[in-house]
């Protein structure tokens, strides 16, 4: 079955610098890659995804790249800011439904102001 | 606001007690999820439905139990057989066809 890698366990940046978390998967079935934000006593909630047929995808500060024949997914925030403090997860999946979805253990991101 | 509401957001009890987790959503979805989150860890699936009166266990099915009567509803039974209760709960369902997950809010409990 799918193992989803991520990494790092924990970072800390200053408001302002870029932020990159990194997620390797093992399942090349794998062809849809969400990223969720989860905020303190809040459920996570989709921030970004990206599908294999894509390599690049932005959201003003977010972006999200694939590389394939890798198997590596990395999500990039710029110019952080104090509200981006939280906890980020990858997940990976194919297209048998959400049931299916392999999630990371997350990254801790806190942003010093 | 369409939405997923877990009840209760905390929730202590004894050991050897059986606990039952509220999960209902408006968002017309027909899968829903059971979601277990533990410190340093991703969110592991405890049982998935994707239509009324049909569910699956998930990877860590063992000492829980569900049920789905009401597409709007799927309740949560953490049982005296998990011997490893206390967690934080979550929620999720999803759109037919669809691999995005909502979730709610969460449930932490905590057993003594």
């Amino acid at each position: 079955g799918e193992n989803v890698e991520q990494h790092p366990s924990t970072l800390s940046v200053q408001e302002g610098d870029s932020a990159v978390i990194k997620c390797t998967y093992s399942d090349s079935a794998s062809n849809y890659f969400p990223w969720y934000k989860q905020e303190l006593g809040k459920g996570p909630q989709l921030i970004i995804d990206i599908r294999s047929n894509v390599g690049e995808k932005k959201d003003q500060r977010i972006a999200v790249t694939l590389n394939k024949t890798a198997k590596h997914f990395s999500l990039h925030i710029t110019e952080t800011q104090p509200e981006d403090s939280a906890v980020y997860f990858c997940a990976a999946t194919d297209n048998t439904g959400g049931f299916k979805t392999i999630f990371g253990a997350g990254t801790r991101l806190f942003v010093k102001a | 606001d369409g939405g997923i509401t877990q009840s209760p957001k905390y929730l202590f009890r004894k050991e050897g007690q059986n606990v039952t987790l509220s999960c209902e959503q408006n968002l017309n979805h027909d899968a829903m999820y059971w979601y277990r989150q533990d410190p340093g860890q991703g969110l592991r699936l405890i049982y998935y439905s994707q239509i009324v009166n049909d569910f699956q266990k998930g990877d860590i099915a063992e000492g829980y139990s569900v049920s789905r009567e009401k597409k709007e509803s799927f309740p949560l039974t953490v049982t005296s057989a998990q011997k490893n209760p206390t967690a934080f709960y979550l929620c999720a369902s999803s759109a037919p066809g669809a691999n995005v997950l909502t979730f709610g809010a969460g449930s932490r409990l905590t057993v003594l």
